[in-house]
């Protein structure tokens, strides 16, 4: 299994909003909407911010959405602030023998 | 809220054996995944395996010859081991809980990280 393709770097202006996408094929998703989003800050340990494509765990701001079409996730950062920088990652299960994939991660930058 | 803690050394020979424990506190083990993921310096992050609570696993096909995962659920700890290093498993790494419960599967929380690098 590779990794998912997620672009290396995203930018958007303080109150912008900005979208990261989050690719893999048929089997990457196995049919399933098992797909999380981590955020992470330099140095630290990821933070669960969406799970099941579009859910929110309770204490994640409303200006994050999650969505998917087909074999592509989305992540959607709404009203851009400024400690919204930081680095991003999804994560499929595809069942089977694998516990999941990972995708390369995007750099978010608000300038 | 449970928090999960890494422990173990930060240097290991390459050829020899890494291994690591996750302490957790504050809840129970049972009924939860708990997963191995690791990261190299400036790269993303990579799934390593998880177990059930009951001792059923899964493991990175990339990795699943050298890896083992096991659990201690009367000490509160789980554990990791990763036979034959070589400079490639240099990583932060992270133990976490899958929630597949109450939240889809997703990784709800996380160990600070542990540094392990495989150099002589």
């Amino acid at each position: 299994q590779s990794a998912l393709t997620q672009p290396p770097s995203a930018s958007g202006s303080p109150g912008q909003s900005v979208t990261i996408s989050c690719t893999g094929t048929s089997s990457d998703f196995g049919g399933y909407n098992y797909v999380s989003w981590y955020q992470q800050y330099p140095g630290k340990a990821p933070k669960l911010i969406i799970y099941e494509v579009t859910r929110r765990p309770s204490g994640v701001p409303d200006r994050f959405s999650g969505s998917k079409s087909g074999n592509t996730a989305s992540l959607t950062v709404s009203g851009l602030q400024t400690e919204d920088e930081a680095d991003y990652y999804c994560n499929s299960y595809p069942g089977g023998n694998t516990p999941g994939v990972f995708g390369g991660g995007t750099k978010l930058t608000v300038l | 809220q449970v928090q999960l803690q890494e422990s173990g050394p930060g240097l290991v020979k390459p050829s020899e054996t890494l291994s690591l424990t996750c302490t957790v506190s504050g809840g129970s083990m049972s009924g939860h995944y708990w997963s191995w993921i690791r990261q190299p310096p400036g790269k993303g992050l990579e799934w390593i395996g998880y177990i059930y609570y009951t001792g059923s696993t899964k493991y990175n096909p990339s990795l699943n010859s050298r890896v083992t995962i096991s659990i201690d659920t009367s000490k509160n700890q789980f554990y990791l081991k990763v036979n034959s290093v070589t400079a490639a498993d240099t990583a932060v790494y992270y133990c976490a809980r899958r929630n597949w419960g109450v939240l889809g599967g997703g990784l709800d929380s996380w160990g600070q990280g542990t540094l392990v690098t495989a150099s002589s």
